[in-house]
């Protein structure tokens, strides 16, 4: 396993159009988190999966955004109608929890432009 | 008033000087992250606390949960310590991170 894998790297799209990010987590780790970081800032919290359940959204993640982990494995963060604020880097991390060794892995992140 | 403060913002440093980055916390939190970050690169974790202290190589970090704050430590550093240093206490039932501010930390050589 190479780690959190996200997909694509950059993204640049006219406003106005939909685009959806890609996320694969480490295969054994049951816990999947979408943060978003806008330039200068601290990632901030987006929408955490446990297993195939979406059990927390920020009131970042307007009704343009949805995301899902069907099956439990990847996730996916979709943008409908992008608007020049949704500008930003969308990092995918994955957890699993044992008091022993709690993983906490972040992939490369998605670099959105919207002109 | 920002739920993680992180002290300093900026940090320069001689290579090879001792540096102490201080997080406090208003949040109640199961473990907390340091983790660096590379001008435009990917977030790595350095370390998840609940308690004590940690080392790894020439970086420490400690927690006092009770005085909810956090240390990391970067001994002899070098220039390639350069990078972000961000403190995100997890907490809640998900387990979300909260970053702080990030520390800016360049290494003269």
């Amino acid at each position: 396993d190479t780690g959190v894998s996200q997909d694509p790297r950059h993204k640049i799209t006219k406003r106005g159009q939909n685009v959806t990010f890609r996320c694969d987590p480490i295969s054994e780790h049951n816990r999947l988190y979408w943060y978003r970081q806008t330039l200068g800032q601290g990632p901030e919290f987006l929408t955490y999966f446990q297993n195939e359940a979406q059990l927390e959204k920020s009131r970042l993640l307007s009704d343009r955004f949805s995301a899902e982990r069907p099956k439990g494995s990847f996730s996916t963060l979709e943008i409908q109608r992008t608007e020049q604020g949704d500008s930003a880097m969308y990092l995918c991390a994955s957890s699993t929890y044992r008091v022993e060794n709690y993983g906490y892995t972040f992939g490369s992140g998605t670099r959105l432009t919207v002109v | 008033k920002n739920e993680v403060e992180q002290s300093p913002q900026n940090l320069t440093a001689q290579e090879g000087e001792f540096i102490t980055i201080n997080c406090s916390y208003s949040v109640g939190i199961s473990a907390l992250h340091w983790l660096q970050q590379h001008p435009g690169g990917g977030i790595v974790s350095l370390f998840m606390l609940s308690s004590g202290k940690k080392k790894h190589g020439r970086l420490i970090a400690t927690i006092n949960i009770q005085e909810k704050h956090s240390s990391l430590h970067i001994t002899a550093s070098h220039p390639r310590d350069s990078a972000v240093y961000i403190c995100a206490p997890a907490g809640g039932a998900t387990n979300k991170l909260i970053f702080g501010t990030g520390t800016l930390l360049a290494v003269q050589p």
